[in-house]
């Protein structure tokens, strides 16, 4: 079964347009959920989410964690070709042995046309 | 970027030959991963690295085998390779376990099994 959705799967937009990207998650012993941005190569590190309700900010890039909805958004205002990428949601949880688990979604591909 | 390197960074091989997947880092970081992309499935960990000799299993870990004789080198190796082997793969490393610090990735090795 999917434990962390993305959605959508993949998003065209207008330079210049704010976007928000979803991923909710169903997992048994949450810890921490991790945005990371993955252009032709290794996804680089965004954000990192423990705390409901507390924005994490950076530039024009944000995001926000529902610990009791299960979901988190990535919203991205006045968007630039160079935040076409596939963004990648993740989320750490504590296994049956003990031992913590990081499990990512599938992605949201994004496309900024000029 | 943190400085992890792997190589080969491309690779075709043929079915039923051995091949040995390098990750390289010089952060002195304990922990290390190895994790492969696919569509539609996102990033998979098949094997984990806490410490010099310690490994333990990830969720897609058959066919697979891994060692770490130093801190900075981690192997993946597939004893016998097979088509559904083919896939691109991740190097990731973390200064420690918590479900509270990222994971920085490597650039990826792109292997073709024919």
């Amino acid at each position: 079964e999917d434990k962390v959705v993305q959605s959508p799967l993949s998003l065209v937009v207008h330079e210049g347009d704010t976007v928000t990207l979803n991923c909710s998650y169903e997992v048994t012993n949450f810890r921490s959920l991790l945005w990371y941005k993955q252009e032709k190569k290794a996804p680089t590190f965004l954000f990192m989410l423990t705390s409901s309700g507390i924005e994490k900010k950076s530039g024009r890039l944000s995001s926000i964690l529902d610990k009791k909805e299960l979901f988190s958004i990535l919203n991205i205002t006045a968007t630039q070709t160079g935040d076409s990428a596939v963004y990648l949601c993740a989320v750490y949880e504590l296994s049956n042995f003990g031992n913590e688990k990081l499990t990512f979604g599938t992605g949201t591909r994004l496309t900024i046309i000029p | 970027d943190a400085g992890i390197t792997q190589s080969p960074r491309h690779k075709v091989t043929e079915t039923g030959t051995p091949v040995t997947l390098r990750c390289h880092q010089t952060e002195n970081h304990r922990y290390m991963y190895w994790y492969r992309q696919d569509p539609g499935h996102g990033l998979r960990l098949i094997h984990y690295s806490y410490g010099v000799k310690d490994t333990d299993k990830g969720e897609v870990s058959d066919g697979y085998s891994v060692s770490r004789s130093k801190t900075e080198d981690f192997l993946l190796t597939l004893e016998s390779a097979t088509s559904s082997q083919t896939s691109v793969y991740f190097c990731a490393i973390s200064e420690y376990p918590s479900s509270y610090n990222e994971q920085f990735f490597g650039p990826g090795t792109r292997l073709t099994v024919l």
